[in-house]
């Protein structure tokens, strides 16, 4: 079946833009889960949906970062007036349950 | 808080030798461990987790890992390593069920370089 999906794949910003990222999750997929990933890091969490829930945000860095699953399925990453130390990957992903997390190829932001 | 640590970032091995990628972990509660392999310009690929029972768990490509209570370890291993085998490999873990924080606290990561 279709995995989970992110788009865009690329994005370059100019610094103070606000940007937008999608993601669709795997079908039937009831947690979500954002990461962002630096240069050279592994992943680092951003955030948590159950269902339309935002259960845990605990991982944004700051008030610029904003992120929404109105309706429990497509989620939407927003930053606002980017910065350049929000350049990176920033990946999705979804799970069943309590088991493993699966993850979207991930959307490279660069803001110049 | 809960940790990753990877301390190798990078591990050589020789193609059809033994291999091993270590990791260790640090988390207040029952752990739930993961390893995630990542190719270039693609997402993480999940290989193989530990939740509970059997230390040693089987893998997605011949991998396997040992869980250590003692040591809280969880080394990545593989009897025959393929030149395929090459990429760059994550360490996760959570807190169990019940135990809070759902998202996945990852190490920095271990290149793995297999050579022919």
């Amino acid at each position: 079946g279709a995995g989970v999906s992110q788009s865009p794949r690329y994005k370059v910003a100019k610094r103070g833009q606000d940007v937008a990222l999608r993601c669709d999750p795997i079908s039937g997929h009831v947690s979500l889960f954002w990461y962002q990933q630096a240069l050279g890091q592994g992943p680092e969490f951003l955030t948590y949906f159950q269902n339309e829930a935002q259960l845990d945000k605990s991982g944004l860095p700051s008030d610029r970062f904003f992120a929404e699953r109105p309706e429990g399925s497509v989620s939407t990453l927003k930053i606002q007036r980017t910065q350049q130390e929000d350049s990176a990957v920033y990946l999705c992903a979804s799970r069943v349950g309590q088991l493993e997390q699966y993850f979207g190829p991930g959307t490279r932001l660069t803001v110049t | 808080a809960q940790s990753v640590a990877q301390p190798e970032d990078q591990v050589n091995v020789a193609e059809g030798n033994p291999l091993t990628v270590k990791c260790t972990y640090s988390v207040s509660g029952n752990p739930y461990l993961f390893w995630y392999v990542q190719y270039p310009n693609r997402g993480l690929q999940f290989l193989l987790k530990y939740i509970t029972g059997d230390n040693l768990v089987k893998g997605s490509y011949g991998f396997e890992a040992e869980f250590n209570k003692s040591q809280t370890s969880f080394h990545l291993k593989k009897p025959s390593a393929l030149v395929s085998d090459s990429a760059l490999y994550f360490c996760a873990v959570r807190v169990g069920r019940g135990g809070g924080a759902d998202g996945l606290t990852f190490g920095k990561g271990t290149h793995l370089i297999i050579q022919p």
